[in-house]
């Protein structure tokens, strides 16, 4: 069965410094890996995936994360965290073979403070 | 092209009642999936359905069912309501499924209270 971890509650960072939040999974097959974010009283958005590839995938608000095979980790960062950024983020894997769900990590509050 | 629509946006139940809730998903998606989120759960994936079959389901008690239309308009259903069905129900589509490379697009969410 499919699993994600997302080990911090909450990252808090200033505004300016680099930010990580981290996700490591488990799946059957190879990994179709996702991040989410979700402002309050919204839906998610959606802001990377990684399906095959290059391991450094770039997405939206410029995001990026990496993709570790090895360490069976999908770490979303991004270089210089702006206030605005601050929200709840959630990691997401779907294994590749059947008609396996979406799994969902339990989120990963970020605060960016001025 | 609009997005995932979900109504109502904001519901209030008594214990022991039913509620319906429904999501249009964006033109063209067929794969329609639900979730209950709250605080202390996170998001937890009630069920999917493609083409109106039902493809994955989570561990939710038979009080919860769904079902998609031939339009990929989907509707859940709680019977039954009791207090820890308060949450907010997000609906997401994508255009194939489980097993698919695709991403998931969210409504708004249905705020669910139940007292």
């Amino acid at each position: 069965a499919q699993s994600v971890a997302q080990p911090e509650d909450q990252v808090n960072v200033a505004e300016g410094n680099p930010l990580t939040v981290k996700c490591t999974y488990s799946v059957s097959g190879n990994p179709y890996l996702f991040w989410y974010v979700q402002y309050p009283n919204r839906g998610l958005q959606f802001l990377l995936k990684y399906i095959t590839g290059d391991n450094l995938v770039k997405g939206s608000y410029g995001f990026e994360a990496e993709f570790n095979k090895s360490q069976t980790s999908f770490h979303l960062k991004k270089p210089s965290a702006l206030v605005s950024d601050s929200a709840l983020y959630f990691c997401a894997v779907r294994g590749d073979t059947g008609f396996q769900k979406l799994v969902f990590g339990t989120g990963t509050r970020l605060l960016v403070s001025p | 092209k609009a997005g995932v629509t979900q109504t109502p946006r904001y519901l209030i139940k008594t214990r022991g009642q039913q509620v319906t809730l429904s999501c249009s998903p964006i033109s063209g998606h067929r794969s329609v999936s639900w979730y209950q989120q709250t605080p202390g759960q996170g998001l937890q994936f009630l069920f999917e359905y493609f083409s109106e079959t039902q493809r994955n389901k989570g561990n939710f008690p038979g009080r919860f069912s769904g079902r998609q239309f031939s339009n990929s308009r989907s509707e859940m259903n709680v019977s039954t309501l009791e207090l820890g069905d308060s949450a907010l129900y997000l609906c997401a589509s994508s255009p194939s499924g489980g097993g698919s490379s695709y991403e998931q697009y969210f409504g708004p969410g249905t705020r669910l209270t139940v007292t």
